[in-house]
C-alpha cells in the first residue's frame, strides 16, 4: 500500500462545474499537506499550502483537511477550462524536502 | 525575476550513452533537488542539497547516477550509461528556508532507445 493514494483519473467535468479532487494518506505524522498544479511538459507549481487539519480558501480554491480520516481535498469553484491540467497532492511530517507525493489526478474541463 | 532554468528540454539517447542535465536555480534559493518523475505517477525525490553539500542522496541510484552542485549554484545530474528504465522526466526545484516552497523547472524530458 502506497503511502499517499491518489485516482489518476481523468476527471472529465463541464464549464463552470465544481470539481472535487481527494487523497488519502496512512502516516498519521504528516502535518503539512500541498495541491500542486501540473500542466502537460511543464513542472509542478505549488496551489494551495496547509497545516494540520481545517480548511483553506484562495479565490476559487478551497483545501480541506480532515487528519481524523486521513484525506485531503481539493474544491474548485466555477471550473475553467485553463484549469484543465494533473493535480498532485503531497504532504509532509515536519519539512517540505521529505515531501511524499500522490500519483496525480487528470482533469479535463470542457468548454 | 527568472525562474529555475534547466537544459536541454528533451534528450533521446541509446541505452549505455551517458547524458547530463543542467540546472540554474532561483538567485538566492540556497536548497536545490533533483526529482524523477515517470509517465502517470508523481515526483521522486533522487538528491537534495542544501548549497554545494548533498544532505540528501539516499534515493540516488549511485551505481550510475552522479550529481554535484559547485559553488552552491547551479547542479548537473548525470547518468552513466543509461538504461531503457531511466526514461523519464528530470525535475529541478529550488526553494529558500524561509518559506520551503519548492519552484520547479520545466523538466528534462529523456527517452532512452
Amino acid at each position: 500500500q502506497k503511502e499517499v493514494e491518489q485516482d489518476p483519473g481523468p476527471l472529465s467535468v463541464p464549464e463552470g462545474a465544481i470539481v472535487s479532487l481527494n487523497c488519502t494518506y496512512s502516516n498519521s505524522a504528516f502535518q503539512y499537506f500541498m495541491w500542486y498544479r501540473q500542466y502537460s511538459r511543464k513542472g509542478p507549481e505549488l496551489l494551495m499550502y496547509t497545516y494540520s487539519s481545517g480548511n483553506k480558501e484562495d479565490g476559487r480554491f478551497t483545501a480541506q483537511v480532515d487528519k481524523s480520516s486521513k484525506y485531503i481535498s481539493l474544491f474548485i469553484r466555477d471550473s475553467q477550462p485553463s484549469d484543465s491540467a494533473t493535480y498532485l497532492c503531497a504532504m509532509s511530517g515536519g519539512s517540505n524536502y521529505q515531501l511524499i507525493w500522490g500519483a496525480g489526478t487528470k482533469l479535463i474541463i470542457k468548454p | 525575476e527568472a525562474g529555475v532554468v534547466q537544459s536541454p528540454r528533451y534528450k533521446i539517447i541509446e541505452k549505455k550513452q551517458p547524458v547530463a542535465f543542467w540546472c540554474n536555480p532561483i538567485s538566492g534559493h540556497n536548497t536545490l533537488y533533483w526529482y524523477r518523475q515517470n509517465l502517470g505517477q508523481g515526483p521522486e525525490l533522487l538528491i537534495r542539497y542544501e548549497n554545494e553539500e548533498a544532505v540528501d542522496d539516499s534515493q540516488l541510484p549511485k551505481d550510475r547516477f552522479s550529481a554535484e552542485r559547485l559553488k552552491g549554484v547551479d547542479s548537473t545530474l548525470k547518468i552513466q550509461p543509461a538504461e531503457l528504465g531511466d526514461s523519464a522526466v528530470y525535475l529541478c526545484a529550488s526553494s529558500t528556508r524561509q518559506t520551503g516552497e519548492l519552484f520547479f523547472g520545466e523538466g528534462s524530458r529523456l527517452t532512452v532507445l
